[in-house]
């Protein structure tokens, strides 16, 4: 099984500050069709989780253009420029390369 | 507007069966992939099991293999996992997810909890 390990766990932030999250995979995510199917989730609290970002970088309808992908390979980051209040929550990285799909473990953000 | 509205979850004893649906709308049912993903208490996301827009071709992580079935009716728009010999690890939320024309895993439900436990 592809492992995706994520970090940092958790990140306390202020409003307005910027903040990164790693995911690295133990395997390329290159896929045979050439795409790498590498997804950025938010998990509110309560909340089932919804996809912001696909394909690495490319954005969901309505995801504000303070998220950003990048990355390829193995090495990826979500980027989250002048965080706000409603950013809070647990991201979580995914792969849709290889079966099993993976998870990353989640890095819980809170608001300072 | 897509909506992906899970049911069937509850208490259920272990070895018992469950079967879960995920009825959809706002989208063509019958064009995309569906995906079932649990969430024990207080943990993260684990996917558990897809099938393609058909229903030909289905996938299950190892765990469920042999216990659990994917499931589609296109006619009904629904979907369906079919949860045999149920396990006290088995215990969490279950939500389905479709794909869209960006991708895998687009729109989730807001999921359906299951409870093993005797």
């Amino acid at each position: 099984d592809v492992v995706m390990t994520q970090t940092p766990p958790s990140l306390s932030v202020a409003i307005g500050q910027s903040v990164s999250i790693s995911c690295k995979s133990s395997q390329s995510l290159v896929a045979s069709d050439k795409n790498t199917y590498l997804n950025w989730l938010l998990q509110s609290p309560g909340r089932s989780p919804k996809r912001l970002i696909y394909q690495v970088s490319k954005l969901d309808s309505g995801v504000p253009d303070r998220f950003s992908g990048s990355g390829s390979e193995k090495d990826f980051t979500l980027k989250i420029s002048r965080v706000e209040a409603e950013d809070l929550g647990v991201y979580y990285c995914l792969q849709g390369t290889h079966l099993p799909f993976t998870f990353g473990s989640g890095t819980k953000l809170e608001i300072k | 507007e897509v909506q992906l509205v899970e049911s069937g979850g509850g208490l259920v004893q272990p070895g018992r069966s469950l079967k879960l649906s995920c009825a959809a709308s706002g989208f063509t049912f019958s064009n995309y992939g569906m995906h079932w993903i649990r969430q024990a208490p207080t943990k993260g996301l684990e996917w558990v099991a897809s099938i393609s827009p058909s229903g030909g071709s289905t996938y299950y992580r190892d765990s469920v293999k042999g216990r659990f079935t994917i499931s589609r009716d296109n006619a009904k728009s629904t979907l369906y996992l079919q949860m045999d010999s149920l396990r006290s690890e088995d215990t969490a939320t279950y939500y389905c997810a479709t794909d869209n024309g960006d991708g895998w895993f687009a729109y989730w439900g807001q999921g359906t909890l299951v409870t093993v436990s005797s």
